[in-house]
C-alpha cells in the first residue's frame, strides 16, 4: 500500500522567508504527483501536477521538485506571503488503479506578516 | 455548473440514523470520486465512478456505506446506522475522464460535507 508522509506537520514563519515542504513515498511506481492547497470550508485547489516523466514544475512562487527513485518531492514556496496560510497537500496516483489519489496528511502552514 | 458541488455543508446527526450526501459535478465530467478526510489526516479515497458505472470501491469502510450514480452525474453516498467513527469531511472530485490529472483533465474538488455523529 502506497504511504505517503509529509513534514514538517506545521511551519509558521514571518512573510518574506523561502520555505520547503517535504513528501515522501514509499511505492515509486507512481504516475503524477500532485500539490494542492486546502483552505478551511473550501474544496482543495490543485496548485502543481508533475508527471512521472518530469522532474519539476514551476508555476509563480511556487516550484515543485520530484525524484522517484527516492520517493520524494519538495514544495518550495519563494517570498512568502501571509496569503499564502493553508495546509498544503502531497498526492500520488498509480497507473494501475486509476484515479486513486494517495494524500500525506499535509503541512498545516502560517505567515505572519 | 462551475463547480463541485456538496450538500449539506453540515450534516450533525444521532448515531444509528441513516445519512445521504449529495454531489453535483462539474457538468460533462465523466468521473466522480468520493474520499473521506478525518480532522488531521489527508483525503482518503472511498469509492469512484465513470458515468455510471463504479469502478472502483474498495475504499469503503464497510457495507454501511455506499454510493451510487444512477444517472451518470449526481451522486449520492450513503451512510446507514451511522457511528460516532463515521464523523469526517467527506469530499467529492470530478474530472473530465478518469486517471491521468494531468494537461486539461484536472480533478476538481467540491467544498465538503463536514458529518458529525453524535
Amino acid at each position: 500500500k502506497q504511504e505517503v508522509t509529509q513534514i514538517p506537520a506545521a511551519l509558521s514563519v514571518p512573510e518574506g522567508e523561502n520555505l520547503v515542504l517535504n513528501c515522501s513515498f514509499t511505492d515509486s511506481a507512481i504516475y503524477n504527483l500532485q500539490w494542492f492547497r486546502q483552505d478551511p470550508g473550501k474544496g482543495l485547489t490543485s496548485l502543481l501536477l508533475i508527471q512521472s516523466s518530469q522532474r519539476e514544475q514551476t508555476s509563480g512562487r511556487l516550484n515543485a521538485s520530484l525524484d522517484k527513485s527516492s520517493g520524494r518531492s519538495t514544495l518550495y514556496i519563494a517570498a512568502s506571503q501571509p496569503g499564502d496560510s493553508a495546509t498544503y497537500l502531497c498526492a500520488v496516483d498509480r497507473g494501475s488503479t486509476l484515479g486513486r489519489l494517495y494524500f500525506g496528511r499535509g503541512t498545516q502552514l502560517t505567515v505572519w506578516p | 455548473g462551475a463547480g463541485v458541488s456538496q450538500s449539506p455543508r453540515y450534516k450533525v446527526t444521532k448515531r444509528g440514523q441513516d445519512v445521504a450526501l449529495r454531489c453535483d459535478p462539474i457538468s460533462g465530467h465523466v468521473s466522480l470520486y468520493w474520499y473521506r478526510q478525518a480532522l488531521g489526516q489527508g483525503p482518503e479515497f472511498l469509492t469512484y465512478f465513470n458515468y455510471e458505472a463504479q469502478q472502483d470501491k474498495s475504499g469503503l469502510p464497510n457495507d454501511r456505506f455506499s454510493a451510487e450514480r444512477p444517472e451518470g452525474s449526481i451522486s449520492t453516498l450513503t451512510i446507514q446506522r451511522t457511528e460516532q467513527r463515521d464523523s469526517a469531511m467527506y469530499r467529492c472530485a470530478s474530472s473530465l475522464t478518469g486517471g491521468d490529472f494531468s494537461g486539461a483533465n484536472v480533478l476538481t474538488f467540491g467544498a465538503g460535507s463536514r458529518l458529525t455523529v453524535l
